[in-house]
């Protein structure tokens, strides 16, 4: 149980073009899910929280207008990066909580590359 | 100061060995306490799961918490090839925001 997918697994795109990244709680409900950024050889770093059916809460220094996140469902959430150039080129990885719960379970996460 | 200190290693083990992983924090407003694992180009499966101080053993994995000095391990026993990949500490505090802080994560090599 608690499987949580992403898609896609790995993106190439322009600079300047738009890209959305689907996470997906498959056996659960997920009351919260969370926006992670990882570099290479680093830790990750929470972007954001988004609670089912309201605006997603960022962390300090992450820009909302270019990274976008919707969650409009129990097992859907959306990141959207807006106008991407080579910096924002990241492992991008979600996760998801269920109701009550504080164990987060993470999807397998998404290569962006921005070129 | 990070509010999560792990050392990122490398850290190398002939097969069979004890591994001892560990992680120090400074907010003791933490109480969930987390150790995932990740491979390559992989998202973080959750290997242990403890709350407050005390002994987690499942399997070869055993987690320790001591709250008294902010310090959390995770051992594994009988490490494998398999075992190799980075491992990361994470925590919050009380309560349901589920903010999750994480430690650098340490780079474990198994070898056989």
């Amino acid at each position: 149980g608690a499987v949580v997918s992403q898609h896609p697994s790995w993106v190439i795109c322009k600079s300047g073009t738009s890209v959305k990244i689907e996470c997906r709680s498959l056996d659960f409900q997920a009351t919260t899910m969370f926006w992670y950024r990882q570099f290479p050889k680093q830790s990750l770093m929470l972007m954001a929280t988004s609670n089912e059916g309201s605006k997603a809460t960022y962390e300090q220094g992450v820009e909302k207008d270019k990274f976008l996140i919707n969650h409009a469902s129990l097992t859907l959430s959306t990141l959207t990066v807006t106008s991407a150039h080579p910096e924002d080129s990241s492992f991008y990885i979600c996760s998801a909580r269920g109701t009550g719960g504080y164990t987060q379970y993470f999807g397998p996460g998404t290569r962006l590359t921005v070129l | 100061q990070k509010e999560v200190e792990q050392d990122p290693g490398p850290l190398s083990v002939p097969e069979g060995a004890i591994v001892s992983l560990n992680c120090t924090y400074s907010n003791s407003a933490f109480q969930y306490f987390m150790w995932y694992r990740q491979y390559s180009r992989k998202g973080p499966e959750l290997l242990m799961y403890t709350y407050s101080s005390g002994n987690k053993e499942d399997g070869r994995f055993t987690a320790q918490v001591d709250k008294s000095s902010k310090y959390i391990s995770l051992f594994i026993r009988d490490s494998q090839p398999s075992d190799s990949a980075t491992y990361l500490c994470a925590m919050s505090v009380s309560g349901n925001t589920g903010k999750l802080i994480f430690g650098q994560g340490t780079t474990l090599q198994v070898k056989p």
